[in-house]
């Protein structure tokens, strides 16, 4: 069965502090490795997408990579304006169809 | 520039009412569209998708339906509401990769 599962559910910060979600995917046939952001009350914000295995793509503190099991989004020196709700996403190689994980919830203090 | 429309932004319906979401998409021909529901501190859930004018699929046994009258306007409806329709739907489109989402509907059934 399809299935992405992303840790922690939950990560607090000081602002400054380095630190990186995880993102485990099982899909027959992986189209693609999608990373959103969302913040409270809105809909997802596309950050990144991930065709291959040691792929990397970078966007101001974010840093997203991705295995043939996982992908990683990696925040360097953090600032509250960070914080959000991180999703992923993997897509089947058949459809258009995203699989999401349940998000980490990214809280970084100053 | 494409942009997507989802309106109305909060609602408030008692059980057994109907239902009627809307949304639309403009700048772009033949997308794919797409009805998710978030429930609170879970990830999206799939609800329907629609490659085309009268294509609908259903992802999960629900009391909701979906319809595509048009190529870039997708509905979401109920005929009779339960309590646990309650949720954030979030419409979205894409072409191929990424989703593209709207901002998003509060339903609160009570």
């Amino acid at each position: 069965e399809d299935q992405v599962t992303q840790s922690p559910e939950a990560l607090r910060l000081q602002e400054g502090e380095s630190s990186s979600l995880n993102c485990s995917y099982t899909v027959s046939g992986l189209r693609g490795l999608f990373w959103y952001r969302q913040d409270p009350g809105k809909g997802p914000e596309f950050l990144f997408t991930l065709y291959s295995a040691g792929e990397e793509k970078e966007k101001e503190r974010l840093k997203a990579t991705l295995t043939k099991k996982e992908s990683f989004l990696h925040i360097t020196a953090p600032k509250p304006e960070d914080s959000a709700t991180y999703l992923c996403a993997a897509g089947h190689y058949n459809t258009d169809k995203l699989i999401f994980g349940t998000g980490t919830r990214l809280q970084v203090f100053p | 520039s494409q942009t997507i429309h989802q309106w109305p932004a909060t609602l408030v319906q008692p059980v057994g009412s109907p239902l009627s979401l809307e949304c639309t998409v403009e700048g772009t021909s033949n997308p794919n569209l797409y009805w998710y529901r978030q429930a609170a501190g879970r990830g999206l859930q799939l609800l329907f998708y629609s490659v085309g004018i009268g294509q609908i699929s259903s992802e999960v046994p629900q009391n909701l339906s979906a319809s595509r009258p048009q190529d870039r306007q997708f509905i979401l409806s109920s005929k009779k509401l339960l309590l646990s329709d309650s949720g954030f739907y979030l419409c979205a489109w894409s072409l191929a990769g990424a989703n593209t989402f709207g901002s998003g509907t509060r339903l609160t059934v009570v």
